[in-house]
């Protein structure tokens, strides 16, 4: 089984300007999320999708960022612009089912570092 | 919301003692718990997990153990090796959502 897809795997931007993460989830999987880890945290959630719609993003900054999961399939999120405490990785993770029954997969990372 | 809290923040064992690492939960309806282990740079990958209706569970030289009552959860590491320092992260889910406590960072030393 394939797992999560990530890309790009490293970023630098300057602050101010945007960037965008991709990720493509385990076949099948409906729900997936989207988690923020600064350096010596734990991972933070930042939007859950189920299929194609949101179900949680009460703790995603909506002035900068965005997400989208068009098709119920791939997503994207976005930052625009960027600050220097944005620098983190951003984790992506999928999962069968959203009801807690179902191990979560992550993806590896985008490393964003903002200067 | 879930709120999990996560202790100690840094543990360091000699090789072939045991580790213990707990967690609290705040949410009565969290219903699953896993446990993550990421090593510097990598993702977290996933070690064992319990879920509510279950109060132990082992697998190899890592057991966890749920109190559904005192709302914790702990992961015990025996025979701890050098490959297994990392840093560690506990997780409450339920409702839809997964929440990691604050991570421990294992040094098992030779």
């Amino acid at each position: 089984e394939a797992g999560v897809a990530q890309s790009p795997r490293y970023k630098i931007i300057e602050k101010r300007q945007s960037v965008a993460f991709w990720c493509n989830p385990i076949s099948g999987h409906a729900t997936l999320y989207w988690y923020q880890q600064i350096l010596g945290q734990g991972p933070k959630l930042l939007i859950q999708f189920q299929n194609n719609g949101v179900v949680d993003d009460s703790q995603l900054p909506k002035d900068r960022f965005s997400a989208e999961r068009l098709k119920g399939v791939d997503s994207t999120l976005k930052i625009q612009p960027a600050k220097l405490e944005d620098s983190a990785v951003y984790l992506c993770a999928s999962s069968l089912d959203s009801g807690g029954a179902g191990s979560y997969t992550f993806g590896s990372g985008t490393r964003l570092t903002v200067v | 919301g879930e709120n999990v809290e996560q202790h100690p923040s840094t543990l360091s064992v000699q090789e072939g003692d045991s580790a213990v690492i707990k967690c609290t939960y705040s949410d009565s309806a969290s219903n699953y718990f896993p446990w993550y282990k990421q090593e510097l740079g990598k993702r977290p990958q996933l070690i064992i997990d319990i879920r509510s209706n279950v109060g132990e569970k082992k697998d190899q030289r890592i057991a966890v153990t749920l109190n559904k009552t005192a709302k914790h959860f702990s992961l015990h590491i025996t025979e701890t090796q050098p490959e297994d320092s990392a840093v560690y992260f506990c997780a409450a889910a339920g409702f839809q959502k997964l929440v990691f406590g604050t991570g421990t960072r294992l040094l098992v030393s030779p």
